[in-house]
């Protein structure tokens, strides 16, 4: 079945810098969500993407999705406290029964 | 505007009793997703419920599992004889539409089996 890979699994960064988490798919995507669960809380829907190389911002975050539609990036910007979380991409799965299959996801951690 | 609704929150349960989590869906949202998480893992897919259907079941154990979203109530996802690898966060979610709408999850359901 379709498996979305994500890297890296785990990240830590200094309070101020950047972060960047990869998704990739072996299969073009019609679209792709981006989620961002805090420790101890549920999934909050972020973002989605759904043009060939599109991208989009909200403040310190960019979101890409790349010409060919297999790959998507989320990049953060001089990163702060509340940023700490695991942020996961999401693709919607084919065929008529639509299911969104999550990344294993990328755990931040943001050290002050 | 009340969002995904969960309960309860946290559920413990010994071995070989029975679980059941409810979920009650954001307002006008018709469509209901069951993932489970274990500790430092994704979320994994198990069933995709409209109002009484079950639409995809794909991610659902075949045995002890069960899940229902009847026409009256919110939905339920039914664990029997529960054993310790049961333990996980369940989440509940829902949409608007079978589209590219993106997913509204509630709370969560912490099952701990003793």
């Amino acid at each position: 079945g379709q498996q979305v890979m994500q890297i890296p699994q785990y990240q830590h960064v200094q309070e101020g810098e950047d972060f960047t988490t990869y998704c990739n798919s072996s299969t073009t995507l019609s679209n792709i969500q981006w989620y961002k669960q805090r420790p101890g809380g549920h999934p909050v829907f972020l973002i989605q993407l759904v043009k060939s190389g599109e991208v989009k911002k909200q403040k310190r975050l960019t979101f890409q999705f790349g010409e060919a539609k297999k790959n998507s990036s989320l990049h953060i910007s001089a990163t702060q406290t509340t940023d700490v979380g695991t942020y996961f991409c999401a693709e919607v799965s084919s065929g008529s029964a639509r299911q969104l299959t999550f990344g294993f996801g990328t755990q931040l951690t943001v050290l002050p | 505007n009340a969002g995904v609704m969960q309960n309860p929150r946290h559920l413990v349960r010994r071995r070989g009793q029975e679980a059941r989590l409810r979920c009650s869906p954001m307002k006008g949202h018709s469509h209901v997703y069951w993932y489970r998480q274990l500790p430092e893992e994704g979320l994994k897919f198990m069933v995709y419920l409209q109002k009484e259907n079950i639409i995809d079941e794909s991610g659902m154990p075949k045995e002890r599992f069960s899940a229902e979203f009847p026409k009256e109530g919110p939905s339920i996802l039914r664990i029997q004889q529960v054993v310790r690898g049961d333990s996980a966060a369940y989440f509940c979610a829902s949409s608007r539409d079978s589209g590219n709408s993106p997913l509204h999850f509630g709370n969560g359901t912490r099952l701990t089996v003793t």
